[in-house]
């Protein structure tokens, strides 16, 4: 399995701009995380989808991110407009169920660094 | 909700000396997991080692080990005979036992490896 994959890697956008950041699980993993890394705050979690369905946006700072996953396969979170303050890096991540909701290793993508001017 | 700490933003240790990480959590469940996560410069997320709190012995993964003390809510990780590859930041993480719900993580500590 290619692992958890995100696109894009980089993005530099202006003020006021929509950015989608794309993510694929890994197949047969029915839990996904959107995440987001600053030097300020560290790691937060954004939002969370359990078999596609969102469980927690509390994480999500404004209306400005919505995020959708429409099948298994694939999410995005979208941030319209963007200010200067969004410019982080967004990981995804994606987990497989155990019948004891328990240890499987949440597997991370390779984040989406953007930067927003 | 629960909380975990990391009080050391930034550790230095001699290649091929022994290093301890400190993490502290705040919770209220009985039920859990424990984690530690490298990020090196590549900003890959990497699972180093887990520990579940229903066990009483602590996880080894190699040269890494944890020192779990749950009744004090400690989850340190010691790193033997340190490399220059294991130069990182690293996460502690927190996660309930109930259900498929996220990672509650540290804000981290830097480790530099001086050669």
């Amino acid at each position: 399995d290619a692992g958890v994959i995100q696109s894009p890697r980089h993005e530099v956008t202006e003020m006021g701009q929509e950015v989608t950041l794309r993510c694929k699980p890994i197949s047969g993993h029915n839990s996904l995380f959107w995440y987001r890394q600053t030097m300020m705050r560290g790691l937060e979690l954004l939002i969370y989808f359990n078999n596609n369905v969102p469980i927690d946006d509390s994480g999500m700072p404004e209306d400005r991110f919505s995020a959708k996953m429409p099948n298994a396969s694939f999410s995005t979170l979208k941030i319209q407009p963007s200010e200067p303050r969004d410019s982080a890096v967004y990981f995804c991540a994606s987990r497989a169920a155990s019948g004891r909701g328990g240890g499987n290793e949440q597997f991370f993508g390779p984040g989406t660094r953007l930067t927003v001017l | 909700a629960q909380t975990v700490t990391q009080s050391q933003p930034e550790m230095s240790v001699q290649e091929a000396e022994t290093v301890t990480l400190s993490c502290t959590y705040d919770t209220s469940e009985s039920d859990y997991y424990l984690f530690w996560y490298k990020q090196p410069p590549s900003r890959q997320m990497i699972l180093v080692i887990r520990q579940e709190a229903y066990k009483q012995q602590n996880a080894t993964e190699n040269r890494f080990s944890v020192n779990f003390q749950k009744a004090a809510k400690s989850f340190s990780l010691k790193i033997s005979d340190s490399q220059l590859g294991d130069a990182a930041m690293y996460f502690c993480a927190y996660r309930s036992g109930a259900g498929n719900t996220p990672l509650v993580f540290g804000k981290g500590t830097r480790l530099s490896v001086i050669a």
